[in-house]
This record gives structure tokens, C-alpha cells and sequence, in this order.
């Protein structure tokens, strides 16, 4: 089956301890992105990447980083969390133009 | 400014009344358009989307979207509501390069039985 994994799917953690979420998708697609999602902004772009090696910013980027080692995986990884990272968090993948199949999101609570 | 706006945030329709759901975009070219849905908890789900061509197009679970030119505009129908059809709706375009998804501020959608 066709699909974009996201773990963990909740996620409960302190200010500054370092957490990392991980995409995966089985659809050979070289386009993957990263959303957070907040409550009267919908949804808005962290990072994204075209292919292997190659990433960049999106309209949020501060205090996360990415990495893209193989084309299925694109790890999002928030080197010292704070409160206002509270969100829920959606890896979405495609080909290089189309449409983006999503996750099934990422809830993130940082105390 | 490349924005997408949805100008309805909540809307409550009854049960197998017809349904409109408002996009209007802001580029200056014509994007790609797409309408998700997300139920309570879930992930979204691709409703339809608009590349080019018949500027009517036909999504899955009955609806359909009519893009509009003129108006910068791409709004969301269905003819009769079901119960299960309450959820978040949000519309979104592809701008520029690295194809990133610009989304609306989504409209919640109730549904009276």
C-alpha cells in the first residue's frame, strides 16, 4: 500500500531536549516536505527537499533542521524544542509537480 | 503577496442541504489548486485538483470544484451533505518552485442532522 509514515504520532517533551520525527514513504517520490499545522493558520511550510542531498527552506524553518540521506526518509529533528514548536506536525511526499500525499501527522507537546 | 484565502471559517449546513465552500487565490499566474480534507485526528486527504483543462472538476466522495479565472477563484460544491462530510476543508495551490503547497486557513464544516 502506497503511503507516508510518520513516527512518533504523539509526542510529549521538555524545553531543550532534543527530539527527532521520522517520514517515510514507500512511493518512490522525490519531492517530501515537512508542514506544521496551527490552529487559525492552517498549515505552512518547515523544510522541503527535491531529492537526495538537496534541501531547503520553507516559510517556517527556524529551530528545525533536515536531513535527506535516501530518498525515502526525511527525519525532522528540533535540536532544542521550546513551547512555541507545540503543534501538529505533517510529512507530506510527490512527484516532483503533482499532488502531495500526507502522513497521518505528528502531535507534538513541548512543556 | 502568493496567499490562498478561505473567508469562511466555520459553516454549518443541515443534512442534504447543498453545500459552498469559497477559495480565492492570490498569484499571478494560474496554479495548481487543490481542495484537501481532514477529518477529526486524521491526516488530510486529497478531495480533487485542478491542473488545466475543464475548469470543472469532478473529486471523490460527490464533490466538485469549479475554477473561475476571472474571480482568482476555486470554490468547493456539493449538492447534498452527508453526516460523515463534517470535517476541515482546505484549499491549497502550488507556487513557485520545490513544489510547496500554499494552504487557506481552512473552513470547519458542521453538519446538522
Amino acid at each position: 500500500e502506497a503511503q507516508v509514515t510518520q513516527n512518533p504520532r504523539y509526542l510529549i517533551t521538555v524545553t531543550g531536549k532534543k527530539l527527532t520525527v521520522t517520514c517515510s514513504q514507500n512511493m518512490n517520490h522525490e519531492y517530501m516536505s515537512w508542514y506544521r499545522q496551527d490552529p487559525g493558520l492552517g498549515l505552512r511550510q518547515i523544510y522541503y527537499s527535491m531529492n537526495v542531498e538537496v534541501t531547503d527552506k520553507g516559510d517556517v524553518p527556524e529551530g528545525y533542521k533536515v536531513s535527506r540521506k535516501e530518498k525515502r526518509n526525511f527525519p525532522l529533528i528540533l535540536e532544542s524544542p521550546s513551547p512555541n514548536q507545540t503543534s501538529l506536525y505533517f510529512c507530506a511526499s510527490s512527484r516532483v509537480t503533482g499532488e502531495q500525499y500526507f502522513g497521518p501527522g505528528t502531535r507534538l507537546t513541548v512543556t | 503577496a502568493q496567499s490562498v484565502t478561505q473567508p469562511d471559517i466555520h459553516i454549518t449546513v443541515s443534512e442534504g442541504a447543498s453545500l459552498e465552500l469559497r477559495c480565492n487565490y492570490s498569484y499571478g499566474a494560474t496554479p495548481y489548486l487543490f481542495w484537501y480534507v481532514q477529518s477529526p485526528g486524521q491526516g488530510l486527504q486529497l478531495l480533487l485538483k485542478y491542473f488545466s483543462g475543464d475548469t470543472l472538476v469532478q473529486g471523490i466522495k460527490g464533490f466538485e470544484a469549479e475554477f473561475k479565472r476571472s474571480q482568482s477563484s476555486f470554490n468547493l460544491r456539493k449538492p447534498s451533505v452527508h453526516w460523515s462530510d463534517a470535517a476541515e476543508y482546505f484549499c491549497a495551490f502550488i507556487t513557485g518552485g520545490g513544489n510547496k503547497l500554499t494552504f487557506g486557513t481552512g473552513t470547519q464544516l458542521k453538519v446538522e442532522l
